[in-house]
């Protein structure tokens, strides 16, 4: 699976967009892109994926680049229940083989 | 989405001692299961891949005699701390996938404390 890099940490205010970065520039072409996130002590939960198109769910939008050297996570409306690790990871859809973590981003919603 | 259910969520126990902690999967069949470890601040850290009705597949480093996998049913599946230490405390996560989805769902992890 290709290598992505998230910036470690990011702060937002409650109620505003937040945009996670992440580039994943060795990126194959069959890999999709994938978030997770892990709130403090538990699982790690599915947001979203997506090959080339933006994607939007109930949860956030994905925004990938025509390149797709890199992609942004957006929560459009940020609570403090969205303070999290946010993980974007890249792999082949469908794929059987564990999902490999890299460090994330710490997302901290302000008051 | 699906449920994954781990049990339990928190277990303390006394150095020496064993602990057996269970993955299922509520609502789906879940063919394999994958069991990470996390340590304070880091990222999660695949211990080992677990097939239904096989023996798991252990990553480098874990050793297969201390952290026993059992997948007997498609719904759950084992993972049992065997002659705990200290430094085995950690927060121990599973995952299952669901064969008609693409995105892999995960326990609520189990945080072991070894005294």
């Amino acid at each position: 699976d290709a290598k992505t890099t998230q910036p470690p940490s990011m702060d937002c205010a409650e109620g505003r967009a937040a945009n996670l970065p992440c580039n994943h520039s060795t990126i194959s072409g069959n890999e999709y892109v994938y978030w997770y996130r892990q709130i403090h002590s538990q699982g790690p939960q599915y947001i979203i994926h997506g090959l080339k198109n933006n994607e939007t769910n109930e949860m956030a939008s994905l925004i990938i680049t025509e390149d797709r050297k890199s992609s942004t996570l957006i929560l459009p409306h940020a609570t403090l229940r969205d303070t999290a690790v946010y993980y974007c990871i890249v792999r082949v859809e469908g794929s059987a083989r564990q999902l490999t973590f890299g460090s994330g981003t710490q997302l901290t919603v302000l008051p | 989405g699906a449920v994954v259910s781990q049990h339990p969520s928190r277990v303390i126990c006394k150095s020496g001692t064993s602990v057996k902690i269970e993955c299922r999967s509520l609502d789906f069949q879940a063919t394999t299961m994958f069991w990470y470890r996390q340590f304070p601040k880091k990222s999660l850290m695949l211990m080992a891949t677990s097939n239904e009705g096989s023996k798991a597949t252990y990553e480098q480093g874990v050793e297969k005699d201390k952290f026993l996998i059992n997948h007997a049913s498609l719904t759950l599946s084992t993972l049992t701390v065997t002659s705990a230490h200290p430094e085995d405390s950690s927060f121990y996560i599973c995952s299952a996938r669901d064969g008609r989805n693409t995105e892999a769902f995960f326990g609520q992890g189990t945080r072991l404390t070894v005294v």
